[in-house]
């Protein structure tokens, strides 16, 4: 069974640049998360979706971040402008909302973020 | 104060030593905990949960005290491969949120 996939897994871009993240959850996967990794430091939540609602953004700057997930299946993360101290690992997971291991979250490999 | 707080180590043992890390969570309605394991510059994985009446997986013991807000994770007959980052993970079941530790960083030496 496929992983979570995510592209790119290293983007590099001068700050003011639009840059946009591609996430596809494990198949049947109706939860997806966004997070964010600074070095040193666990994930912090950026968005979670149930399908194609999201249900938690509280942590999402609005006002330079955006996401989609239009078909409740693969999603979209932008950032416009990137500043600098967006640098970090930006990471998506999956989870099988009503299971027994419903919390449990499969993480994929991450799209490591250098603003310049 | 963190939601979640853990000891950033690092913990330098050696090899077949017995090793603990403690996690302390301050909202009292939180339901269910785990523990992640990372590698250097690779995702988050599942270790293990951590049950109410404690549990064992191989030389890996979680426990929950409820009364006073921490988890543990005991690590026996610490191998080289132990070496990584431990994240505690606390989860309002219901509201689907997860709060994630920063990590305990432990290195296994030989």
């Amino acid at each position: 069974e496929a992983g979570v996939v995510q592209s790119p897994r290293y983007k590099i871009i001068e700050k003011k640049q639009p840059v946009a993240f591609w996430c596809n959850p494990i198949s049947g996967h109706n939860t997806l998360y966004w997070y964010l990794q600074n070095l040193g430091q666990g994930p912090e939540l950026l968005i979670r979706y149930e399908n194609e609602e999201a249900v938690d953004d509280s942590q999402l700057p609005k006002d330079r971040f955006s996401a989609e997930r239009l078909k409740g299946v693969d999603s979209t993360l932008k950032i416009q402008p990137a500043e600098l101290g967006d640098s970090a690992v930006y990471l998506c997971a999956s989870s099988l909302r009503g299971s027994a291991t419903y919390n449990e979250q499969f993480f994929g490999p991450g799209t490591r973020l250098t603003v310049l | 104060r963190k939601e979640v707080e853990q000891d950033p180590g690092p913990f330098n043992v050696p090899e077949g030593a017995t090793v603990a890390f403690n996690c302390t969570y301050s909202n009292s309605a939180s339901q269910s905990f785990f523990w992640y394991r990372q590698d250097c510059r690779k995702e988050p994985k599942l270790l293990m949960s951590v049950y109410s009446s404690g549990n064992e997986d191989g030389r890996f013991t979680a426990q929950l005290n409820r009364a006073s807000q921490y988890i543990s994770l005991l690590i026996r007959d610490s191998k080289l491969s132990d070496s990584a980052t431990y994240l505690c993970v606390v989860n309002m079941l219901n509201a689907g949120k997860s709060t994630f530790g920063d990590g305990t960083t432990l290195t296994v030496k030989p």
